[in-house]
């Protein structure tokens, strides 16, 4: 398997419950990342990971709690979530050391809060 | 603070009619500006890397120029399959954020 790998790819939960969203990458990258993609509005980053350690928090309210347990997998957990937090988010992944640096990224989880 | 602008936010042409994209930015000191093609439901697609005023890149029907203050993507002869959403990103100096900008959806007509 190739590339930045995402799962679920569709998500519908309730504002009481617990899910969480997987990201993976076979590419040998080093940085990891959650963007959120809401209709009409521009992709938000939310957090970094560089070396597994969390290297950049964008404001991102407490409901959302990223994991990242090694270079090559990469968690959001969600709880109680709000309907405003319905949209596509999108994992990626880049190599820090070579400052191309472009973002490599999956196809994204597609979520709804009812 | 960085930020990307796109113009337009869409775009309709016939097979065939080239025609071009704009991206503007502020930024503090470029590390580096990217294009990316994305379809409907999936994720960003990266298409280029510029770095520095004056720089092109090709692929295909597709060609990014660069200048201090903006970027151009310019579609040659656009198919159908061209039809997808284009992005415009950049990296600035500082912290490791990739800012985007909105968008441009791009609809070729057969």
């Amino acid at each position: 398997e190739t590339g930045v790998t995402q799962t679920p790819r569709h998500l519908v939960m309730g504002m009481t419950n617990k899910k969480s969203l997987k990201c993976e990458q076979h590419l040998g990258h080093n940085a990891m990342y959650w963007y959120k993609q809401s209709a009409k509005k521009p992709l938000e980053l939310m957090f970094v990971y560089n070396f597994k350690e969390q290297t950049e928090n964008n404001s991102v309210p407490s409901r959302f709690s990223p994991e990242c347990p090694n270079s090559s997998h990469l968690f959001l957990h969600l709880h109680t979530l709000q309907p405003e937090d319905s949209a596509l988010y999108l994992c990626a992944s880049s190599h820090l050391k070579v400052d191309t640096g472009e973002l490599f990224f999956g196809e994204g989880s597609r979520l709804t809060v009812l | 603070e960085d930020q990307v602008t796109q113009s337009p936010e869409a775009l309709r042409l016939q097979e065939g009619e080239s025609s071009s994209l704009n991206c503007s930015y502020t930024v503090s000191g470029l590390r580096g500006l990217f294009w990316y093609r994305q379809d409907p439901g999936k994720g960003p697609e990266f298409l280029f890397t510029l770095y520095s005023a004056g720089e092109e890149k090709e692929k295909e029907r597709l060609k990014a120029t660069l200048t201090k203050k903006e970027s151009f993507l310019h579609i040659t002869a656009p198919k159908p399959e061209d039809s997808a959403t284009y992005l415009c990103a950049v990296r600035g100096n500082y912290g490791q954020n990739f800012v985007f900008g909105p968008g441009t959806r791009l609809s070729v007509l057969p």
